[in-house]
C-alpha cells in the first residue's frame, strides 16, 4: 500500500498547458486501467476529474486529458485558467485497496 | 442526486474511541460498495478502507487494520466507521465516498463533506 508518486507542484501560466505524472508499480497503476484524477480546492472536498485513465465525468472541461503508459499515468490540462489552481491526486485501485498519490499543487501564474 | 452526509466527528482523547457515520440518500444505498477516505490537516489522502454492498467484504488500510471497523445498514441507508485505539495520526477530516458506478471496490466520483476527527489530549 504504498502511495504513488506525483511532483509536489507545477504551475504555468494562463493559457499554457501543464502535465502532472503519477509513478506506481505493477501491482497498481501498471495491473489495472483503473486511474482516476481528483481536483481538491483548500476546504472542499475531491472532485473526480478522470476515471478509467482517460474518461471525463459529465460536466468536467474537455481541457482535462489523460493517459497511462506502464506503470505511470500523466494528467494534462490544455488552456490553463485561474480556476484551475488546485491540488491535484492521482488515485489508482489495487487489487482490494486503493492507493493515493501525495497530491499536486498546481499554481497559476 | 446523490447525497452523503457525514457527522460524528469532534475531539478525541488518544486510546479513546469514536464512530463516525455517512447519511446517504438520492441512489440505492444497497446496491453500491462504499469507502472511507481521510485527510490530515495540510496533508494528502489517505484510503481507509472499503465496503461492499451487502457488507460481507470489508478491506483495510494497514494504517487502520485491527484497530477500525467499517460497517452499514441498508435499513438506515447509514455507513459507519468504528474507530478504536485512536492516535493523534489519526487526525483528519473523513469523508465517506460512493464506488464508482458499474464497480464493486473502484472508487467514485460521490463523496460526502466530511467530517473531522481530532485525537488530543
Amino acid at each position: 500500500q504504498s502511495a504513488l508518486t506525483q511532483p509536489a507542484s507545477v504551475s504555468g501560466s494562463p493559457g499554457q498547458s501543464i502535465t502532472i505524472s503519477c509513478t506506481g508499480t505493477s501491482s497498481d497503476i501498471g495491473n489495472y486501467n483503473l486511474v482516476s484524477w481528483y481536483q481538491q480546492h483548500p476546504g472542499k472536498a475531491p472532485k473526480l476529474m478522470i476515471y478509467e485513465v482517460t474518461k471525463r465525468p459529465s460536466g468536467v472541461s474537455d481541457r482535462f486529458s489523460a493517459s497511462k503508459s506502464g506503470n505511470t499515468a500523466s494528467l494534462t490540462i490544455s488552456g490553463l485558467q485561474a480556476e484551475d489552481e488546485a491540488n491535484y491526486y492521482c488515485c489508482s485501485f489495487a487489487g482490494i485497496s486503493t492507493v493515493f498519490g501525495g497530491g499536486t499543487k498546481l499554481t497559476v501564474l | 442526486q446523490v447525497q452523503l452526509v457525514e457527522s460524528g466527528g469532534g475531539v478525541v482523547q488518544p486510546g479513546r474511541s469514536l464512530r463516525v457515520s455517512c447519511a446517504a440518500s438520492g441512489f440505492t444505498f444497497s446496491s453500491y460498495g462504499m469507502h472511507w477516505v481521510r485527510q490530515a490537516p495540510g496533508k494528502g489522502l489517505e484510503w481507509v478502507a472499503i465496503i461492499s454492498y451487502d457488507g460481507s467484504d470489508k478491506y483495510y488500510a494497514d494504517s487502520v487494520k485491527g484497530r477500525f471497523t467499517i460497517s452499514r445498514d441498508n435499513s438506515k441507508n447509514t455507513l459507519y466507521l468504528q474507530m478504536n485505539s485512536l492516535r493523534a495520526e489519526d487526525t483528519a477530516v473523513y469523508y465517506c465516498a460512493r464506488v464508482l458506478e458499474g464497480y464493486s471496490y473502484v472508487l467514485g466520483g460521490d463523496w460526502g463533506q466530511g467530517t473531522l476527527v481530532t485525537v488530543s489530549s
